[in-house]
């Protein structure tokens, strides 16, 4: 169960678009696709922003996607706004009744 | 709405147990596998535990088996966590999560600070 690969930190100017990626194997990425995103302010609780790979739930902004190809995953946040500086972790289910998750990555918004 | 409260936390000495709640309210945990979640201070989110909706199922992060346990009460509405044998790197934020299905992690509580220290 050893965590997936996120860089440690992103960064974008307000407006523009960054993505973040999440690198896996073929033992818990390759064969599934519940691969899920959470966004976590300082001293928050992690958030669900995205799931099954590309899906957002009901109040996410349409700003957030995902995608997966192989073993990585990736996240965009088009139209960096200055509340989407945060903490963010991917996350797969890993098989045999177990989960893993990204070390995470700091983004900020310059 | 959807609410999920975790308790238990606090300071504790190292070769010691501790036991963790978390309540659920907005919904009936009978219906959904729940999860514990923990984050050590300044670091990443580490999966623990899960424990089937019919809580005949339970399955733990290798790295902590043998010394947890997890467990629900379906009549308070109500998943604990039994960590025993604490270590210093057991110190983190414990927190629970609603399982989704598909959707994944779709709610969770404010966690709870445990901090094991002599």
């Amino acid at each position: 169960q050893s965590a997936l690969t996120q860089p440690p930190s992103a960064s974008g100017s307000p407006g523009q678009s960054v993505t973040i990626s999440c690198t896996g194997t073929s033992s818990d990425f390759g064969g599934y696709n519940d691969v899920s995103w959470y966004q976590q302010h300082p001293g928050k609780a992690p958030k669900l922003m995205i799931y099954e790979v590309n899906k957002r739930p009901s109040g996410v902004p349409d700003r957030f996607s995902g995608s997966k190809s192989g073993n990585t995953a990736s996240l965009t946040v088009s139209g960096l706004q200055a509340e989407d500086e945060a903490d963010y972790f991917c996350n797969s289910y890993a098989g045999s009744h177990s989960w893993v998750f990204g070390g995470g990555t700091k983004l900020t918004v310059l | 709405q959807v609410q999920l409260v975790e308790s238990g936390g606090g300071v504790v000495q190292p070769g010691t147990s501790l036991r963790l709640s978390c309540a659920a309210s907005g919904f009936s945990i009978n219906n959904y596998a729940m999860h514990w979640v923990r984050q050590a201070p300044g670091k990443g989110l580490e999966w623990v535990a899960v424990i089937w909706y019919d809580g005949l199922n339970k399955y733990y992060a290798d790295s902590l088996k043998g010394r947890i346990t997890i467990s629900r009460d379906n009549s308070r509405n109500t998943v604990h966590l039994q960590v025993n044998s604490l270590r210093a790197e057991d110190t983190a934020v414990y927190y629970c999560s609603r399982d989704g299905g598909q959707i994944g992690f779709d709610y969770w509580g404010q966690g709870a600070l445990v901090t094991v220290s002599s």
